[in-house]
């Protein structure tokens, strides 16, 4: 199965501040098809999770312009360019290129400093 | 709108079993395959099951393999989970969630129910 390893667990920012997320998997995550299948999520505190980023880099409808992914073969990013409030949550990585399994990434904590 | 419904959970002793349900509207059904993710209390994401659009197609984490069953029911828009021979450590959150392309699963979800599983 692959691994998928987010850093930091606990990521602490002040408003207005950047944000940056690190996830790394354990093989590359490039499909035969020639696409990378990693998806980012966020979990708002009390609610389901929300689709933020797929495949590496593309913002979902209705997701802010502050909020970009990029990386390649094992390594991925997911970077907040101004903090603000409504952005307190969970964040996961998840990967769909080999499964099954399909694995999430610990979850990364962002608090408001 | 797109809208996922669970319904099921509940309060369950080890060994019992508990059938949820997740109800789609908004979308056409039969054309999105679809998860099972739980979140046990405190915890991060764990994917459970998946079952294709036709449901020709079925997956199981090896956590819930032999003691769950994912089924659907496309003229009833509806998703569904048997879960037989429940342990403590099924206690979570349950979300049902869609995908249509490949490698792009989840991009709904619903809003969850919750299964406890104690004596």
């Amino acid at each position: 199965d692959v691994v998928m390893t987010q850093s930091p667990l606990s990521l602490p920012v002040t408003l207005g501040q950047p944000a940056s997320i690190s996830c790394k998997s354990s093989q590359s995550l490039v499909h035969s098809d020639g696409n990378t299948y990693l998806n980012w999520f966020q979990q708002r505190p009390g609610q389901s999770p929300r689709r933020l980023i797929y495949k590496v880099s593309n913002r979902d409808s209705g997701v802010p312009d502050r909020f970009s992914g990029s990386g390649s073969g094992t390594d991925f990013t997911l970077k907040i360019s101004r903090v603000e409030a409504e952005d307190v949550g969970v964040y996961y990585c998840m990967q769909a290129t080999h499964w099954p399994p399909i694995m999430f990434g610990q979850g990364t904590r962002l608090e408001i400093k | 709108q797109v809208q996922l419904v669970e319904s099921g959970g509940g309060l369950v002793k080890p060994g019992g079993s508990l059938r949820l349900s997740c109800a789609a509207s908004g979308f056409t059904f039969s054309d999105y395959y679809m998860s099972w993710i739980r979140q046990a209390p405190g915890k991060g994401l764990e994917w459970v099951s998946y079952i294709s659009s036709s449901g020709s197609t079925i997956y199981y984490a090896d956590s819930v393999k032999g003691r769950f069953t994912i089924s659907r029911d496309n003229a009833k828009n509806s998703l569904y989970l048997q879960m037989n021979s429940l342990r403590d450590e099924d206690t979570a959150v349950y979300y049902c969630a869609r995908g249509r392309w490949r490698g792009v699963p989840f991009d709904s979800w619903g809003q969850g129910t919750l299964v406890t599983v104690s004596s």
